[in-house]
């Protein structure tokens, strides 16, 4: 069985500083993906960035980037120079292989930035 | 594109009546999941459907749950004898399925169901 860990409720950040978001996570699996969501206040999840587990490097979207220990099965998520736009639940998620998996979600963490 | 849709956005109803929920996925997108977040909590796996292959039901909550997809397009989800604790957000996610991955998923903004 697959399971996701985020231990952080909720962080603040002070806007354009740098935030990391944990996330930590358990499978049998040697093939799995894994994800991190956004959900603003208007409730829609908005896909952010992916983790292949052989990818060799870290993922980086822009200003998004997934610190990626394999060793440790941590998979925490980078934002950097963050925006006030940046507050908003984020949901870290682990895939097995191929596209015959359901997805297991974490339980989030609010994150605010402040001005 | 267009993205994923769902309908309605709001539905409030009565404890005992049906409700149905509708998703229209992204088109070309194999792959089909429904998921209940209540206010304040995670994603909660409801269904999934891929293609032409038998569903995975395995997160119905009950037998009052039910879904459809019609091949590769719209699917609804049914609620029967609608109790209070089904008041949430249902969020319905496609995903293009074939081939190598990731196959991230694109959500729908959800349809806020509130049972009074």
């Amino acid at each position: 069985a697959q399971k996701i860990t985020q231990t952080q409720p909720g962080m603040f950040v002070q806007e354009k500083e740098a935030v990391t978001l944990d996330c930590t996570y358990d499978t049998s699996d040697p093939s799995y993906g894994l994800f991190w969501y956004k959900q603003p206040s208007s409730g829609e999840m908005i896909f952010l960035i992916y983790q292949g587990s052989y990818d060799q490097q870290n993922a980086t979207e822009g200003r998004y980037s997934l610190n990626f220990q394999k060793a440790r099965k941590s998979a925490n998520l980078v934002i950097s120079a963050s925006q006030l736009g940046d507050s908003a639940m984020y949901f870290c998620a682990m895939k097995g292989p191929g596209g015959s998996y359901i997805p297991t979600f974490g339980r989030g963490t609010s994150l605010i930035v402040h001005p | 594109g267009a993205g994923v849709s769902q309908s309605p956005s709001n539905k409030v109803t009565e404890k005992g009546k049906d409700v149905e929920l509708r998703c229209d996925p992204i088109s070309g997108h194999t792959a089909l999941y429904w998921y209940r977040q209540r206010l304040g909590q995670g994603l909660e796996f409801l269904i999934y459907f891929q293609g032409n292959s038998a569903p995975d039901k395995s997160g119905l909550p009950s037998d009052r749950f039910s879904a459809e997809r019609t091949g590769e397009s719209v699917s609804t989800l049914t609620i029967q004898r609608t109790q209070q604790e089904d008041s949430a957000v249902y969020l319905c996610a496609s995903s293009l399925e074939v081939g190598a991955g990731p196959y991230e998923q694109y959500f729908g903004p959800g349809t806020r169901l509130t049972v009074t």
